[in-house]
């Protein structure tokens, strides 16, 4: 079945460590995105990619970072640096044709203590 | 910049009551509309989607209607069942690669 997967579902960190996020997907789409969500927000757009070896801050970039090395990879480094990791994050992927439809993945609970 | 104005929450219903949940938007054009569905402990679900005026997204009973003239897409469902419980978020993309969501709005149907 196509479709983006996450992992791992929930994640525990110490405080001023590095984490990484994993996010693949098999819909052959060229554009990912990745989503932060606070408890009662809506999503904010930390990074997204159009094509493999470029990508694009969105409007939370401080304290993370990305690559996209290959298509269907994009994963997210929550640095020491962002003031205030804990939260739910969402990987997204959409063709670049068309509408822009996006399709998610089951996300990944971080928390930082 | 664009732009999406939701019903704000949360919404409490009983089952098989009529269910709206607004949706407004701010944008140049005619972007295309979404409404997705997050049940608990997921990520987002497409729901429906429209991408022309007048267009009418439809899906497990829920409705939504491209409102050029009101810059509206309502959420609607005739008869709402408990397993509608979720958080609903209002979406527009404006011809670039970017999803402009609302604040999302949180729905319980109680028995």
């Amino acid at each position: 079945d196509g479709g983006i997967t996450q992992s791992p579902k929930y994640l525990f960190r110490k405080e001023g460590q590095n984490v990484t996020l994993s996010c693949e997907q098999n819909l052959n789409h060229d554009a990912m995105y990745w989503y932060r969500q606070d408890p009662g927000q809506g999503l904010r757009l930390i990074y997204y990619s159009q094509i493999v070896n470029d990508f694009q801050k969105g409007d939370i970039a401080e304290g993370y970072s990305v690559s996209r090395e290959k298509k269907e990879s994009f994963p997210l480094t929550v640095t020491s640096a962002q003031k205030n990791p804990t939260a739910f994050y969402l990987c997204a992927s959409s063709s670049i044709a068309g509408v822009y439809e996006q399709y998610f993945g089951p996300g990944t609970r971080l928390t930082v203590t | 910049g664009d732009s999406v104005t939701q019903m704000e929450g949360p919404v409490t219903l009983s089952e098989e009551a009529f269910l709206t949940i607004n949706c407004t938007y701010t944008a140049t054009g005619y972007p295309s509309l979404f409404w997705y569905v997050q049940y608990p402990g997921e990520g987002l679900q497409l729901l429906l989607k429209a991408t022309k005026a007048d267009d009418k997204g439809s899906n497990k009973g829920f409705e939504a209607t491209y409102r050029k003239e009101t810059t509206s897409f309502h959420l609607e469902k005739g008869s709402v069942q408990v397993s509608d419980s979720a958080v609903y978020f209002c979406a527009l993309n404006h011809k670039n690669e970017k999803l402009t969501f609302g604040t999302g709005t949180r729905l319980t149907i109680i028995p």
